[in-house]
């Protein structure tokens, strides 16, 4: 069946390094990945997405790339701040066709030390 | 910056009871969607809805649920007769489309304890 899943259930990581977060998936036909990022009591937050044609997409302080060939997608956060701190989630779409239909991982939880 | 806004914050029900879940996406979003995470598990994706329809929905959204735009603000889900196991944290999200790179908005979330 589809799934996605976290390499790393936790990171913890010094303030300024860079993270890597790392996500794993199983449907070859899915077009679009998304990174999102739920802080304590919040909803997912949009981070980043990238669609299946490419392999690398940067943003600000982040990067996530796309290995197609091992279905692998990594999230790059440079310089980590104690802000980036919360739950990491990668989720793919499982639906080829206009309807979005999200597929979580299970969540890596990032912890930056001072 | 607009928000996606879910009422109540927390729900508390006893089992076999019907609860309705409140959101009120973003004004001129087009897409609206209910996601449920129960206690230290992934999200799910429960339901889709588009045009005053469901477009997609999971092997979760049985019979129990329905969703319903009653207004043109807001968006609900009933789940009726709470099981123990429909405890979770259940999220709206909305979105202008669904191509790439539409960014799905979500809301803080609806607590829901079933005793």
């Amino acid at each position: 069946g589809e799934s996605v899943g976290l390499h790393l259930p936790t990171l913890s990581v010094q303030e300024g390094d860079n993270s890597i977060i790392n996500c794993a998936y199983s449907n070859s036909a899915s077009d679009y990945f998304i990174w999102y990022k739920q802080e304590s009591g919040k909803g997912p937050q949009f981070i980043i997405d990238i669609r299946s044609n490419m392999d690398k997409r940067q943003g600000q302080r982040v990067t996530v790339l796309l290995n197609k060939t091992v279905k692998h997608l990594s999230l790059q956060i440079a310089a980590t701040q104690p802000g980036d701190s919360a739950v990491y989630f990668c989720a793919e779409n499982g639906n080829a066709g206009n309807n979005r239909k999200l597929i979580w991982g299970l969540g890596t939880s990032l912890a930056v030390n001072p | 910056e607009p928000e996606v806004t879910q009422t109540p914050s927390h729900q508390v029900t006893q089992m076999g009871q019907e609860v309705i879940l409140r959101c009120v996406p973003i004004s001129n979003h087009l897409y609206f969607y209910w996601y449920r995470q129960i206690l230290g598990q992934k999200v799910e994706f429960l339901v889709s809805f588009y045009n005053n329809e469901i477009s997609e929905k999971s092997e979760i959204f049985d019979d129990q649920f329905s969703v319903e735009r009653p207004d043109g603000s807001n968006f609900t889900l009933k789940i009726r007769s709470t099981k123990l196991e429909d405890s979770a944290m259940y999220f709206c999200a909305s979105s202008v489309g669904t191509g790439g790179s539409t960014v799905d908005t979500f809301g803080s979330g609806t607590r829901l304890t079933v005793v």
